[in-house]
C-alpha cells in the first residue's frame, strides 16, 4: 500500500538555524499538510497546500515558516532561525479529493 | 479548521472489555473522523462518518454522531492489547478541498492482558 514518507526521522539542530523536513506524498494525491506535535500535545494543524500553493494556513504558521513543492514528488517545510519551542514531531500527510488524510510517521525535531 | 475534543483523557480497561471514548466539537460539520496514533507514530484514519449518518460500522468500531448535541463516540468492541493507542477525532465541514483539520489531545487507551 503507498504510504507518505518523511525523512529524516530525527533532526537536531541548534537554536537560531535553518532546518529543512521533506515529506514525499503519496503519488496520486492532490492536496498536502503540516501537522506538528509537541510532546504529550495536540496535533496541530500548520498549513495545508494545493495547486501549488498555500490553501489554508493556521495562525502557529507565521513568517518563520515556508513551504515549497520544489518537484513532482517532495514536499518541504522549511522552519527559519528554530526556536527551542520549535521542538516537536512534525507530521506531513496528502490527501485525494473527498478522502482521509495519510500520514508519515513523522521528523522528530530537536532545537537545542 | 473545525476542532474536536475528546474525553476520557485516559482510559484504562482488560482485554475483551469495550472501550468508549467521546468527542465533542463546536461548529457545523459535513464529517466527523476518527483517527489511532501508536507511540512515536503517524495518525492512521480509522473510520468517516457524515453528517447525514448517525452510526457507522467498521469491523470492531462502531461510531455514533448527534449532531444536536455536537458529539460523537467511538466504541471498541472485544478489546485487545493492539488496540493499546491514542485515539483522536477531527471534524471536517467540506469533505473535500484543502480542509484543514483541527486534532483534539486525544484519548490515551490502555488495555491491560
Amino acid at each position: 500500500e503507498p504510504e507518505v514518507t518523511q525523512t529524516p526521522s530525527h533532526q537536531v539542530t541548534q537554536m537560531g538555524q535553518e532546518v529543512i523536513l521533506r515529506c514525499v506524498p503519496i503519488s496520486n494525491h492532490l492536496y498536502f499538510y503540516w501537522y506538528r506535535q509537541i510532546l504529550g500535545q495536540k496535533v496541530e494543524f500548520l498549513v495545508s497546500f494545493y495547486n501549488n500553493e498555500i490553501s489554508e494556513k493556521s495562525e502557529i504558521f507565521d513568517d518563520q515558516f515556508s513551504v515549497e513543492r520544489p518537484d513532482g514528488s517532495n514536499f518541504t517545510l522549511k522552519i527559519r532561525s528554530t526556536k527551542l519551542e520549535d521542538s516537536a514531531m512534525y507530521f506531513c500527510a496528502s490527501k485525494e479529493d473527498y478522502s482521509p488524510l495519510h500520514f508519515g510517521n513523522g521528523t522528530r525535531l530537536t532545537v537545542t | 479548521s473545525q476542532q474536536g475534543e475528546e474525553d476520557p483523557q485516559a482510559l484504562s480497561i482488560q482485554e475483551g472489555e469495550n472501550a468508549t471514548m467521546n468527542c465533542s466539537y463546536k461548529t457545523s460539520i459535513n464529517n466527523l473522523q476518527w483517527y489511532r496514533q501508536n507511540s512515536g507514530r503517524g495518525l492512521v484514519h480509522l473510520i468517516l462518518i457524515r453528517s447525514n449518518e448517525r452510526e457507522k460500522h467498521s469491523g470492531r468500531l462502531r461510531v455514533t454522531l448527534d449532531t444536536s448535541k455536537k458529539s460523537s463516540s467511538l466504541l471498541i468492541t472485544a478489546s485487545r492489547a493492539a488496540d493499546t493507542a491514542s485515539y483522536f477525532c477531527a471534524s471536517g465541514y467540506s469533505g473535500g478541498g484543502a480542509d484543514g483539520l483541527t486534532f483534539g489531545k486525544g484519548t490515551h487507551l490502555i488495555i491491560q492482558p
